[in-house]
């Protein structure tokens, strides 16, 4: 079975501008997370999207927003980027939510300068 | 505030050592613990994983152990050896919740 497939791997942007992440989730999988890790807040959970709705949100401003698609697969936006924004943004799914665990994929690396 | 305390922030063994990482929490809600390895450039991955309601768990080499009443957990790595150095992270996850609350990290080199 294939893993959490994210993409792009890598991004550089400018202040200011927004950006689109996108994740697909292990096949089978209706739960999909995201998270931000940085050297400095470690990781942080961002929000979690269960069958196109979003079922749970982490204490992060309104520029980071998301979606699900009915397929599953999801997308993370961010708006108005800040030097701040500079993470590697991961995506994890699971089965269904609560009581499952999560797989992690590899994470795009987004570099704002 | 930091839910899930965690240390040391980096551990140094010998191979065929020992390694010990250990974390603490305040939150009587959580009843899902995970540890997370992660190599550079990687996501995390599942290492292992427990419920309260048992004290101990071991796969392989990896085990964790479990104190309730004193809401601490760690992370044995029995015969350490140089492909185990990663970072690893514990987590929680509150009952019918989905996100898990992540420890610090602690850095690990097992020396050959």
């Amino acid at each position: 079975k294939a893993g959490v497939t994210q993409t792009p791997r890598y991004l550089i942007k400018t202040r200011g501008q927004q950006v689109t992440l996108s994740c697909s989730p292990i096949s089978g999988h209706r739960s999909v997370s995201w998270y931000q890790q940085t050297p400095g807040q470690g990781l942080q959970f961002l929000f979690e999207y269960f069958s196109e709705t979003q079922r749970n949100k982490g204490n992060f401003p309104g520029r980071f927003s998301g979606r699900q698609f009915s397929n599953s697969r999801s997308e993370m936006n961010v708006s108005t980027l800040e030097l701040g924004d500079s993470a590697l943004y991961l995506c994890a799914s699971s089965l269904d939510g609560a009581n499952s665990p999560l797989h992690f994929g590899n994470g795009t690396r987004l570099t704002v300068t | 505030q930091q839910q899930v305390k965690q240390s040391p922030q980096s551990l140094i063994v010998q191979k065929g050592g020992i390694s010990i990482i250990n974390c603490a929490y305040e939150n009587t809600a959580f009843d899902y613990f995970p540890w997370y390895q992660q190599f550079p450039g990687k996501g995390p991955a599942l290492l292992i994983a427990i419920r309260p309601d048992v004290s101990e768990k071991k796969e392989g080499r990896f085990t964790i152990s479990f104190n309730k009443s004193a809401k601490q957990f760690s992370l044995h790595i029995m015969d350490s050896q140089p492909g185990d150095s990663a970072t690893y992270f514990c987590a929680a996850r509150e009952t019918g919740a989905n996100n898990l609350f992540f420890g610090t990290g602690t850095r690990l080199t097992v020396i050959p």
